[in-house]
Parts: C-alpha cells; sequence; structure tokens
C-alpha cells in the first residue's frame, strides 16, 4: 500500500492564480481530511468528507474548495491565490469505523508559496 | 472556540532522561487524545492514543489522561537523540457534527543533547 500520496511536494503561485492539490489513498478508508499548517503553529482543518459525495467545512474552509467523487481521491482547491494561504498542506485518511477512536494517517504534504 | 494548549519549548532533555510533555483542552465533552510526533518537514505520524483516565504504557511511552482536568501528558523514558521532534498534541472534537475530527496543539519541540 502506498498509503496517502499527495501531489505536488512543491508549489510556488502568484496572487490570484488558481491550484488544485491532489490526495489519494488506497487504504478504502471512508474518511479523509485537509489540514494546513503554518510556521510553528499546530495543524488547523481546512474540509472533511465522511463519504464519497459528502463534504464539510473546518476550522478555516474560506478560500477552498472540496469535492469527494470518489471513495480514493479527495482534491482541494485554492481560487484566487492569496499570501496567507502560504503554509503547509496535509491531507490524512481514517477508516470512520469507530470515529473517534480512528488513526489519522497523514501524506506526506505539498508545501505551497503565494508570492 | 475549542482549543488545545502545549509549551512550545524547546524542552531540552540530556540523552537517558525522562522528558515530560504536557498538554490541555477546552472541550469537556472530548472522548479521544492523540500524540503525534513530527520531525522537522515531514508529515505527523502517531505515536499514542488514549481513551480512558489513567496510564497507558507503549514501549517507552507514556500517555496520561485526566479528564477532570482536562489534561493529558507524554512521558518518554530513556530519550535517545532520535526522540527529537515535535510532538503534537491532539483532541477529538465535533466539527460539523463528526466526531472524528482532531483539533491539534501548537506541538512542543523536543531536543535530546547526546
Amino acid at each position: 500500500n502506498a498509503g496517502v500520496t499527495q501531489t505536488p511536494k512543491f508549489r510556488i503561485l502568484k496572487i490570484g492564480q488558481s491550484m488544485t492539490l491532489q490526495c489519494a489513498q488506497d487504504m478504502n478508508h471512508n474518511y479523509m481530511y485537509w489540514y494546513r499548517q503554518d510556521p510553528g503553529m499546530g495543524l488547523k482543518l481546512i474540509y472533511y468528507s465522511v463519504g464519497a459525495g459528502i463534504t464539510d467545512k473546518g476550522e478555516v474552509p474560506n478560500g477552498y474548495n472540496v469535492s469527494r467523487s470518489t471513495t480514493e481521491d479527495f482534491p482541494l482547491r485554492l481560487e484566487l491565490a492569496a499570501p496567507s494561504q502560504t503554509s503547509v498542506y496535509f491531507c490524512a485518511s481514517s477508516t470512520g469505523t469507530v470515529v473517534f477512536t480512528d488513526t489519522q494517517y497523514f501524506g506526506p504534504g505539498t508545501r505551497l508559496t503565494v508570492l | 472556540q475549542k482549543e488545545v494548549e502545549q509549551n512550545s519549548g524547546p524542552l531540552s532533555v540530556p540523552e537517558g532522561a525522562i522528558a515530560s510533555l504536557n498538554c490541555t483542552y477546552s472541550d469537556r465533552v472530548s472522548q479521544s487524545f492523540f500524540w503525534y510526533r513530527q520531525y522537522s518537514g515531514k508529515s505527523p505520524e502517531l505515536i499514542m492514543s488514549i481513551y480512558s483516565n489513567g496510564d497507558k504504557e507503549d514501549g517507552r511511552f507514556t500517555a496520561q489522561l485526566n479528564k477532570a482536568s482536562q489534561y493529558v501528558s507524554l512521558l518518554i523514558r530513556d530519550s535517545q537523540p532520535s526522540d527529537s521532534a515535535t510532538y503534537l498534541c491532539a483532541v477529538n472534537s465535533r466539527y460539523g457534527g463528526s466526531q472524528g475530527n482532531l483539533i491539534f496543539g501548537k506541538g512542543t519541540k523536543l531536543s535530546v543533547k547526546p
């Protein structure tokens, strides 16, 4: 199993550009998450999904959109990139069977800089 | 706003000593508590989870939970230089009704000196 994969690893965007961060998992997990981590800070939940076709906002959703058309994929869309979106983005997944005890498995992250 | 607080450190301990990492949380209904380790430039990885009051041991790691005091800690015995990392405390919360969502603290940076 590859686990949780993310592409790209690094990206530099200009202000106002758009991009999609890709996330895929091959563990047949129902739950998937997108976090951002700013320097010296913990992870903040952007969006999450409890299954294909179902998504919901987390703590910091503004400026982002997600979709979940399959169990495996959970892309994060940035529209009109702003310098405040410079961060490291982590995707994670969990089984969703006994939710509050689930282990979340993290992808390697995407380091995004907006200039 | 639900919060998880940790001392940011850095916490410096000599090799072989016990490292003690602390975390407090504000949401009284939280049920599950996690410690993640994050090496510089890497993604978080789970090292301990705890759900009941008391201690839980796994090798050199012991997690301690006191729900009445809303306090969770991680002890690392016989600390090794390879334990040098940032340790993130995470507590389950409910955004949109899902109990699986986690709130993370800012992390405590641990440095183990040879």
